[in-house]
């Protein structure tokens, strides 16, 4: 079975920094996706990044950008620049590649604070 | 293109009542996954339709049941409510669900919150 892990339930961060944010996970498989999702006040939950297991390059998307470490099955996410509108709810998420199911197995979360 | 639709937003429940939710996905997906968002437990994956069969299913008692229909759309019905089902049920849905076109993401709507009292 996979689990994720994400050891900071909350973070704060000053407008303009940098912020990381922490998640292990643990699978005997070798396919698999990992994203981060955030889930502002609104509650709608936002795919933020995806990284695909077989892919060495970290994914980077504008101010977010991920360190994927496979073995070590660590999967942090970096935010340059913190804007107020990242303060939400981060969610680690762990889906197989194989099979093609949708099943997202997810962290407890990180509620994250950006302060002005 | 409209988002992920989930109806109704909000509603309060008794004990041994049912209720059901519904969901639109996101048109041209044919994916449709729902998960249970409690502050004890987290998120936690209830089932998973495609092309109107039931394909993957969570750890939840059989109170809790779907089905999806031609168009798509999903429902997820629990019958017997007991004060732990509340929680906010999110709908997700995809475009693909085999093959190297799949790009695993999955497109959430703004979940019913369900109380019961």
């Amino acid at each position: 079975a996979q689990t994720v892990t994400q050891s900071q339930p909350e973070m704060s961060v000053q407008e303009a920094e940098t912020v990381t944010l922490s998640c292990t996970y643990d699978t005997s498989e070798n396919n698999y996706y990992l994203f981060w999702y955030k889930q502002p006040p609104s509650r709608q939950m936002i795919l933020v990044i995806r990284q695909e297991a077989y892919k060495q390059q970290n994914a980077t998307e504008n101010r977010f950008s991920v360190n994927f470490q496979k073995a070590a099955k660590s999967f942090s996410l970096k935010i340059s620049d913190s804007q107020l509108g990242d303060t939400a709810m981060y969610f680690c998420a762990f889906k197989l590649f194989s099979g093609g199911y949708n099943k997202l197995i997810f962290g407890a979360g990180t509620r994250l604070a950006v302060h002005p | 293109k409209a988002g992920v639709t989930q109806t109704p937003r909000y509603l309060i429940k008794t004990r041994g009542q049912q209720v059901t939710l519904s969901c639109s996905p996101i048109s041209g997906h044919r994916s449709v996954s729902w998960y249970q968002q409690t502050p004890g437990q987290g998120l936690q994956f209830l089932f998973e339709y495609f092309s109107e069969t039931q394909r993957n299913k969570g750890n939840f008692p059989g109170r809790f049941s779907g089905r999806q229909f031609s168009n798509s759309r999903s429902e997820m019905n629990v019958s017997t409510l007991e004060l732990g089902d509340s929680a906010l049920y999110l709908c997700a849905s995809s475009l693909l669900t085999q093959g190297p076109s799949n790009t695993g993401e999955l497109f959430f709507g703004e979940g019913s919150r369900l109380t019961v009292l």
